[in-house]
């Protein structure tokens, strides 16, 4: 599976919109990008995927670059609750896949 | 459902001893995976299984870890004997792949995770 880079750490106002960059410039046709958190003490919790369109769910929203080397993810109004590590990943769909979670991005909403 | 559900959430105990932490993966679902996290290795696959099967297990660190799933409802996970170096949290989920839904193939559900500390 193709590898991600993400910032370590980010800070976000509370209200405002949180956008959270990765990087995944080996990704290849047949692979997803997924995005999973981690509240602290918590198991990882899914977010939101896509292959090339952008997508929404009542999470977030997932903006995937035209040549698909990059993608960020957008919280529109970040609460308190959204402080967590975030997760981008890159694996193929169906059988036999697995998710490999880098270190993510630590963001932290402000009051 | 009550989602995925460990036990037991945190286990104390000391080396050598066996150590068997336990899964109870959502109804219906046909993949399950077990997880460790510690502050080092971050979040790493040990193995996981496809209806009741295991697929890949070139997660697990060593002889002394295995893992078993004798029916849909329920997986174990052992380690014998322990080592102060195994204390980490192990977090076990559930997938569904061959599902109609095909929007939510690989979304993976996560349990609350066993602390499981080594002495």
């Amino acid at each position: 599976d193709a590898k991600t880079t993400q910032p370590p750490s980010m800070d976000c106002a509370e209200g405002r919109a949180a956008n959270l960059p990765c990087n995944h410039s080996t990704i290849s046709g047949n692979e997803y990008v997924y995005w999973y958190r981690q509240i602290h003490s918590q198991g990882p919790q899914y977010i939101i995927h896509g292959l090339k369109n952008n997508e929404t769910n009542e999470m977030a929203s997932l903006i995937i670059t035209e040549d698909r080397k990059s993608s960020t993810l957008i919280l529109p109004h970040a609460t308190l609750r959204d402080t967590a590590v975030y997760y981008c990943i890159v694996s193929r769909r169906g059988s036999n896949y697995k998710l490999t979670f880098g270190k993510g991005t630590l963001l932290t909403v402000n009051p | 459902d009550a989602g995925v559900i460990q036990s037991p959430r945190h286990e104390v105990t000391e080396m050598g001893q066996e150590v068997t932490l336990r899964c109870k993966p959502i109804s219906g679902h046909d993949y399950l995976f077990w997880y460790r996290q510690t502050m080092m290795r971050g979040l790493e696959l040990l193995i996981y299984f496809n209806n009741n099967v295991p697929i890949d297990d070139s997660g697990m660190p060593e002889d002394r870890f295995s893992a078993k799933m004798p029916n849909a409802s329920f997986s174990t996970l052992k380690i014998q004997p322990s080592e102060p170096r195994d204390s980490a949290v192990y977090f076990c989920a559930s997938s569904l792949i061959g599902g109609r839904d095909s929007l939510k193939a690989n979304e993976q559900f996560f349990g609350p995770g066993t602390r499981l500390t080594v002495l």
